[in-house]
């Protein structure tokens, strides 16, 4: 099972099926942007980033695309796996090219994905 | 090499009371910033300091207050605590030149 649109609190997907989780951002000037995954008691572990002159990127298992036009950025996860369970954040920040990062990070809303066996 | 480093990871406070919560980045790293998670407004930027230095603020009242040593570690303090300071506050250690946000496990205030 995938999902995809406008930002949803929980996904649930079938072990082995692929998930997609989108983000909306809202600052036109930001330029840098990062998919963080969050376990409970824990904090936001960094899965991949992307720069606003790239439009996709892949890791191991993971995709990260990016829509500068209408401002939205997406995550894949291939053969979602048990692992894969956990709040999954998307940020974004300005001054990656200027300014050195002293932006701070602007996080979403966060989307729960729920791996069902 | 070393994660970053929060301490402490539970504290219980009292309304009223302070509150100073530790930071030591990534070795290396230049750039610590602060965030506080809640399930209401979800993880929000606090402030970022640079080799000891305010670079940025996030919309947060004055009673939250922050400072880098010249190690780079940091610390940031809440005064006169109040029921709603009650979160999980997050360091995140970077190299300062852009990217790179590698976040601790944060500290759980909870102010009664």
């Amino acid at each position: 099972g995938e999902s995809v649109g406008l930002h949803l609190p929980t996904l649930s997907v079938q072990e082995g099926d692929n998930s997609i989780i989108n983000c909306a951002y809202s600052n036109s000037a930001s330029d840098y942007f990062i998919w963080y995954k969050q376990e409970s008691g824990k904090g936001p572990q960094f899965i991949i980033d992307i720069r606003s002159n790239m439009d996709k990127r892949q890791g191991q298992r993971v995709t990260v695309l990016l829509n500068k036009t209408v401002k939205h950025l997406s995550l894949q996860i291939a053969a979602t796996q048990p692992g894969d369970s956990a709040v999954y954040f998307c940020a974004e920040t300005g001054g990656m090219y200027s300014g050195g990062g002293a932006d701070g990070l602007t996080f979403g809303k966060g989307t729960h994905l729920i791996i069902q066996p | 090499k070393a994660g970053v480093t929060q301490t402490p990871r539970y504290l219980i406070k009292t309304r009223g009371q302070q509150v100073t919560l530790s930071c030591s980045p990534i070795s290396g790293h230049r750039s610590v910033s602060w965030y506080q998670q809640t399930p209401g407004q979800g993880l929000q930027f606090l402030f970022e300091y640079f080799s000891e230095t305010q670079r940025n603020k996030g919309n947060f009242p004055g009673r939250f207050s922050g400072r880098q040593f010249s190690n780079s570690r940091s610390e940031m303090n809440v005064s006169t605590l109040e029921l709603g300071d009650s979160a999980l506050y997050l360091c995140a250690s970077s190299p300062g030149t852009g990217g790179g946000y590698t976040f601790g496990s944060g500290t759980r205030l909870t102010v009664v």
